[in-house]
């Protein structure tokens, strides 16, 4: 089975830009997370989306969105980018349901916000 | 109480010796924990995982301990070997089919040759 893969894999943007980051999850994965991962905070929750619903959300402005397909693909948007948000961010799969709880991570998008 | 402490924030173990990496959380209901190892440039890779009703799972030279009543689980790693380096991630999971992991903060593991 292919992996989970994240487009871009790098992005520049400047601060006030918005971005999307697109992922696919592994063939037959109905839940898709997304984390964001910085030196300082460590990898850090920003929500889950399965059956194209966000089923949880972590503690991040409203300027992080995202949204799931049909399909189960997902894209993460950021608005409004400030200097703060370069990290890397990371999209994980999941079979979704009650368990199990695995959760295959993609490559990650890095983001750097000049 | 949604915090998982991970330590040692780096070790350096030499080559066929024990790289021992802990891990302590404090709300109960959490009910999963898997440890990740990330290389730089790739994203975390599943390593092995428990569930709290078993004190130990081992895969290969990759074992947890877990204990419950203390709230700390750590990962062992036997015959530790240069292609270990890596930074290990333990994390945890509420229940209910939730996928809403919290991390630790890393540990980064050198392996002497």
């Amino acid at each position: 089975k292919a992996g989970v893969t994240q487009t871009p894999r790098y992005l520049i943007k400047t601060r006030g830009q918005q971005v999307t980051l697109s992922c696919s999850p592994i063939s037959g994965h109905r839940s898709v997370s997304w984390y964001q991962q910085t030196p300082g905070q460590g990898l850090q929750f920003l929500f889950e989306y399965f059956s194209e619903t966000q089923r949880n959300k972590g503690n991040f402005p409203g300027r992080f969105s995202g949204r799931q397909f049909s399909n189960s693909r997902s894209e993460m948007n950021v608005s409004t980018l400030e200097l703060g948000d370069s990290a890397l961010y990371l999209c994980a799969s999941s079979p979704g349901g009650q368990g199990p709880y695995e959760q295959y991570f993609g490559p990650g998008t890095r983001l750097t916000v000049t | 109480q949604q915090q998982v402490k991970q330590s040692p924030q780096s070790l350096i173990v030499q080559k066929g010796g024990i790289s021992i990496i802990n891990c302590a959380y404090e709300n109960t209901a959490f009910d999963y924990f898997p440890w990740y190892q990330q290389f730089p440039g790739k994203g975390p890779a599943l390593l092995i995982a428990i569930r709290p009703d078993v004190s130990e799972k081992k895969e290969g030279r990759f074992t947890i301990s877990f204990n419950k009543s203390a709230k700390q689980f750590s990962l062992h790693i036997m015959d530790s070997q240069p292609g270990d380096s890596a930074t290990y991630f333990c994390a945890a999971s509420f229940p209910s089919g939730t996928y809403k992991y919290i991390f630790g903060t890393g540990t980064r593991l050198k392996v002497l040759a």
